[in-house]
């Protein structure tokens, strides 16, 4: 199975600070990664596919890049609503796998 | 509005089985994938399994494999996951997603507590 790391697994931020978050896999999914966002008590929520193609409705401060092992995802000026738990995932064939999450947190 | 919507999670003591459906609505289901995932806090999310529109494929994590058999009725827009021989590590919330093609729309979860 490809496993998925990411990176931090927390991360302590303030409102307007840019933030990246890193999701490695043990072997190239080419660009078949997504992102999701998680609130305590949710769901998760699917914010980006192909590693960078933002979903409907996603504010465009969220964005995505990398191909192959390596991918990041970047908020380019946090917001409160931004606060919350973040989680990349393969589908490069099945079984699909996560990462761990990064939490990212109010500093 | 699309939506998914899962029921039939509880208690259940290990080595029961219990069986989880997954309602949909607001997209033409007959022709779109479907998921099970779960979420722990000591594993976080795990992709459990898919099934294809037309139940020709369904795939399936080896933790479930052999134990959870994911079915649906198109008539019904909805698919099942039918969990047998429960362990307590099995004790997760189960969430049901549209292909999207991936996890596009998921629903608000159901718990399954798997203990004696």
């Amino acid at each position: 199975d490809i496993q998925m790391t990411q990176s931090p697994s927390t991360l302590s931020a303030s409102v307007g600070d840019r933030v990246t978050i890193t999701c490695r896999a043990s072997q190239t999914i080419v660009k078949w990664l997504a992102w999701y966002q998680q609130k305590p008590g949710e769901a998760p929520k699917l914010l980006m596919d192909e590693a960078s193609r933002l979903k409907s409705g996603v504010p465009s401060r969220f964005s995505g890049r990398g191909s192959g092992t390596e991918f990041t995802l970047t908020i380019s000026s946090l917001q409160p609503d931004d606060f919350a738990t973040y989680y990349c995932q393969h589908y490069y064939g099945f079984p699909w796998t996560f990462g761990r999450g990064t939490k990212v947190e109010i500093k | 509005q699309v939506q998914v919507m899962e029921s039939g999670g509880g208690v259940v003591q290990p080595g029961g089985s219990l069986r989880l459906s997954c309602a949909a609505s607001g997209f033409t289901f007959s022709r779109i994938g479907m998921h099970w995932v779960r979420q722990t806090p000591g594993k976080g999310l795990e992709w459990l399994s898919f099934i294809e529109s037309d139940e020709n494929k369904r795939y399936y994590a080896d933790s479930v494999k052999g134990r959870f058999t994911i079915s649906r009725d198109n008539t019904r827009n909805t698919i099942y996951v039918q969990m047998d021989s429960l362990r307590p590590e099995d004790t997760a919330i189960y969430y049901c997603a549209k292909d999207d093609p991936v996890l596009g729309v998921w629903g608000q979860g159901t718990l399954v507590t798997v203990s004696s």
